[in-house]
């Protein structure tokens, strides 16, 4: 069975600090998914990345694939308000399967 | 272009009673899923399809029923509903990468 680990489960910072969330597993994944889920939505796709050690930028955020294709990171600079949320990451395995492993997630919560 | 829509929105059931749950995409996607989310639990897959006609169970799905009979739509079934079932039911739709497309859920609480 896979299963990504993600830490921490809950970090509650000030608005401008800057945070980094972890994803870690003991398999290799085929690419792994960033989700934000807001409070009384559903999960919401950030970025896929494919590649190990792959970098990808999404305005303050920045995502890396680890080299072996088994953890990815998540870094938040300068907070803000807007980015409270849950975040999950999602391993595909690839091949003919269809499903994701989907981590537990950590709870962001950014003060004004 | 709407997404993924489910429907209800909420609901209150009594302990036995029955229900569909109904989820609709129209992005043309072959795949879908049904999910619950629990406190502490993370997302737990019940059912999926691959594909019209298709499906295959999840990690949870005792006392769950699924049906895909067209394509852009994949219902979800609860025969004699329990305290147990009690939760948020997301759907998803996926597209050739696997990437996943949620719904707005659906809370449920079963009395």
């Amino acid at each position: 069975t896979q299963l990504l680990e993600q830490s921490p489960q809950f970090l509650s910072i000030q608005e401008g600090e800057n945070l980094t969330v972890y994803c870690n597993s003991s398999s290799v994944f085929s690419s792994l998914q960033w989700y934000r889920q807001e409070p009384g939505e559903g999960p919401v796709l950030l970025v896929t990345v494919v590649t190990g050690g792959e970098v990808k930028k999404l305005k303050r955020l920045t995502f890396q694939f680890g080299d072996a294709r088994k953890d990815s990171s998540l870094h938040i600079t300068a907070a803000q308000p807007g980015d409270t949320g849950l975040y999950l990451c999602a391993g595909d395995s690839g091949g003919s399967n269809y499903k994701l492993t989907f981590g537990k997630g950590t709870l962001l919560t950014v003060n004004p | 272009n709407a997404g993924v829509t489910q429907t209800p929105k909420f609901r209150v059931l009594k302990t036995g009673q029955s229900m569909t749950l109904l989820c609709a995409q129209d992005m043309n996607h072959e795949y879908m899923y049904w999910y619950r989310q629990d406190p502490g639990m993370g997302l737990r897959l019940i059912h999926y399809s691959v594909g019209e006609g298709t499906t295959a169970k999840g990690e949870v799905p005792d006392g769950y029923n699924v049906s895909r009979l067209k394509k852009q739509n994949f219902l979800l079934g609860l025969e004699s509903a329990a305290p147990s079932q009690t939760s948020v039911y997301f759907c998803a739709s996926g597209n050739k990468h696997n990437e996943q497309f949620f719904g707005p859920g659906t809370r449920l609480t079963v009395l």
